[in-house]
Order: structure tokens, then sequence, then C-alpha cells
């Protein structure tokens, strides 16, 4: 069964740091793109960023509200994509959705989603 | 960036309805549209890709239409199970960005 597990969301104070992990299983996850998304609450979905798999670069993609801030890195031995969040900030606040990206043509969709791990930043 | 205006907001519905929700782009996207749903306090599911391709275990009362601009999810004969939000999300160009979200509540 293909499966996202987020972890890693917690409390945390505006200007700190936290990391989140998606452990994937199920299928072959170096062969695959993956990207994260958010929920604030009560909002809608809001994509964060995205990375490509390494036979297309590994490179990566941002929204423009976290770019800078945010970074996602993946470790393919692990089948584990990272969402490392710098100077965090109330806005912050929110689900945290790891999917993974099925190529078609030169774009990507997003077939499978996590349950999410939440995120709260606040004093 | 391209803006979606999805619409309507909120649809009141009975079991065994037609249904039909709107999702337009601000500039064409060919058919790179997918359609979600959301039910309380659970992740997003894909219904619909490439605009009108059903995800695969996703049942045929689902379809999906619509190139370039505008877009269309339709569920021809809505169940209980139905009931929740759905997003459109165009995946043409960076930033991938989301519809506002329709709720389909029980009227």
């Amino acid at each position: 069964e293909v499966q996202l597990v987020e972890s890693g969301g917690g409390l945390v104070q505006p200007g700190r740091s936290l990391r989140l992990s998606c452990t994937a299983s199920g299928f072959t996850f170096g062969d695959y793109a993956m990207s994260w998304v958010r929920q604030a609450p009560g909002k809608g979905l809001e994509w964060v960023g995205f990375i490509r798999s390494k036979a297309y670069g590994g490179t990566t993609e941002y929204a423009a509200s976290v770019k800078g801030r945010f970074t996602i890195s993946r470790d393919d031995s692990k089948s584990i994509a990272y969402l490392q969040m710098n100077s965090l900030k109330t806005e912050d606040t929110a689900v945290y959705y790891c999917t993974r990206g099925i190529p078609f043509y030169y774009y990507y969709y997003m077939d499978v989603w996590g349950k999410g791990t939440t995120v709260t930043v606040s004093s | 960036v391209i803006w979606m205006t999805q619409s309507p907001s909120l649809l009141s519905a009975s079991t065994g309805d037609r249904v039909t929700i709107s999702c337009r782009m601000s500039q064409g996207i060919s058919s790179y549209l997918a359609w979600y749903q959301q039910k309380p306090g659970k992740a997003p599911e894909l219904l619909i890709y490439a605009a009108s391709t059903l995800q695969s275990g996703v049942p045929s009362r689902f379809s999906g239409s619509g190139s370039g601009t505008d877009f269309t999810l339709t569920i021809s004969c809505l169940q209980s199970e139905d009931f929740a939000t759905y997003y459109c999300q165009q995946y043409y160009s960076f930033p991938w960005t989301f519809g506002q979200g329709t709720k389909v509540e029980i009227k």
C-alpha cells in the first residue's frame, strides 16, 4: 500500500525553526517528485514547495510566502522527504501535508497525500 | 502567478442531485488541472487529473471537463458520502495554486 506519513510537527515560537519529515512506503521513493501543501485552521489549501526526483535534477520550487525561509530536501536511501522551516511566523501555523508527484509529460500532479502534521507557531 | 476563481463557495444540495462546480483560471493552462475532495479532519483525496481523467477507484458519478481557462467538476447523482469540500488546482506552472474551495452541504 502506498503511504506517506508526516512527523515533526508541534508548538514552536516565532522566529524559531522546525523540520518536518515525510516517510514513504509502498513505492520506489526515488522515482517520484514530492511536494508539501499546508492548510491554515479553517482555511483552504496552499501549496508550499516541490522537489523533483534525482533523475530530473532533484531541483526545488517554492511558494513566494516561504521562499528563503523553507527548504525541501530528500534522502532517497531512507525514503524520506524533509521540510526545513526557519524564521517561522505565526501565519505559518497550519496542517502540513506531504504529497507524491506523478509526472505527466513535463508536468506533475499530486496523487497521494499523507494525513498531515500540525505546526503551531505561537509565543 | 495563475489566479483561480472557484464557484460557488457553498452549494446546498440533496442526495440524488446533479451538482456542478466551476473553476476559472486567470490564464490558459491547457488541461493541467486536478480536483480534490476533502472531508472534515481528513487529508484531501485526488478525484480527477488532466481535467477529465478519473483517478483509479473514484466512482464514475464524478466527472471533469474543460480546457484552457474554464473547468467544471460534475457529480451526477450526489450520494451521502459526497458531502465535503472540493478544490481545483492547477499544475501548469509554479507556483501551483488552488481554488478557494466549494463546500457541498446537505440542503
